[in-house]
């Protein structure tokens, strides 16, 4: 079945011990990216990669990292995270980008940082 | 900033059709529309998407009108499994981020 498979599902954490969510996909596909989604601001992208070892920021990448050393995963990392980075994350991958393509989501991670 | 303007929730009734409208009048040549839905927190969901003529398949269909600035997505007939948040998006990417702009959406109630 084709899918991006996210983990954890639900987090809490404290402030400023460092977290990874890891992302894959099955799909082959070349473009992959991060979302969070907040109430009243919809979703907004983090960062975003073209292909292996080609990645690069979105709208909103202040204190997130990210790393595509295989193409199947996207892993986003939080160094230190803070409470302003409580959300639900979303990734999602497609076939390199034309105008013509549908993207497929993974399920969500609700993080807590307290 | 997202280049649609959708109703912000609409009403159904279980086995009617879902009409969706989405106003994109400031669309350009090449964009397509396409249309997600989210339900209940989940990842988003690809529904459909055309640039043009009219597409339909196994889920909804799309109506484009002829000068493009606006659409609308049909559900044939709407289950309550179909309540969720739909999203009309004009696909417009110059700098090539692949990114997609999710605008606040319709949520669409099915009621029994």
């Amino acid at each position: 079945e084709a899918q991006v498979t996210q983990n954890p599902r639900y987090l809490i954490t404290v402030t400023g011990k460092k977290l990874t969510v890891t992302c894959s996909q099955n799909m082959n596909h070349e473009y992959m990216s991060w979302y969070r989604q907040d109430p009243g601001l919809g979703l907004r992208q983090i960062y975003y990669s073209m292909n292996v070892e080609v990645t690069d920021k979105g709208d909103v990448p202040e204190g997130y990292k990210v790393s595509r050393k295989e193409k199947r995963n996207f892993p986003l990392i939080l160094e230190s995270p803070s409470p302003n980075q409580t959300s639900l994350y979303f990734c999602a991958s497609s076939f390199y980008s034309p105008l013509n393509t549908e993207a497929f989501f993974g399920q969500g991670t609700r993080l807590t940082v307290v | 900033d997202a280049k649609t303007t959708q109703p912000t929730s609409m009403d159904c009734a279980e086995g009617r059709a879902a009409n969706l409208p989405c106003n994109h009048s400031t669309i350009s040549g090449n964009e397509y529309v396409y249309w997600y839905r989210q339900i209940h927190s989940q990842g988003p969901q690809y529904i459909i998407h055309g640039l043009k003529n009219n597409e339909t398949n196994e889920m909804a269909s799309l109506i484009i009108t002829e000068d493009r600035k606006s659409s609308t997505l049909i559900l044939p007939h709407a289950t309550l499994r179909d309540t969720a948040v739909y999203y009309c998006i004009v696909r417009d990417d110059p700098s090539n981020t692949g990114k997609l702009i999710f605008g606040q959406g319709t949520t669409l109630q099915v009621k029994p």
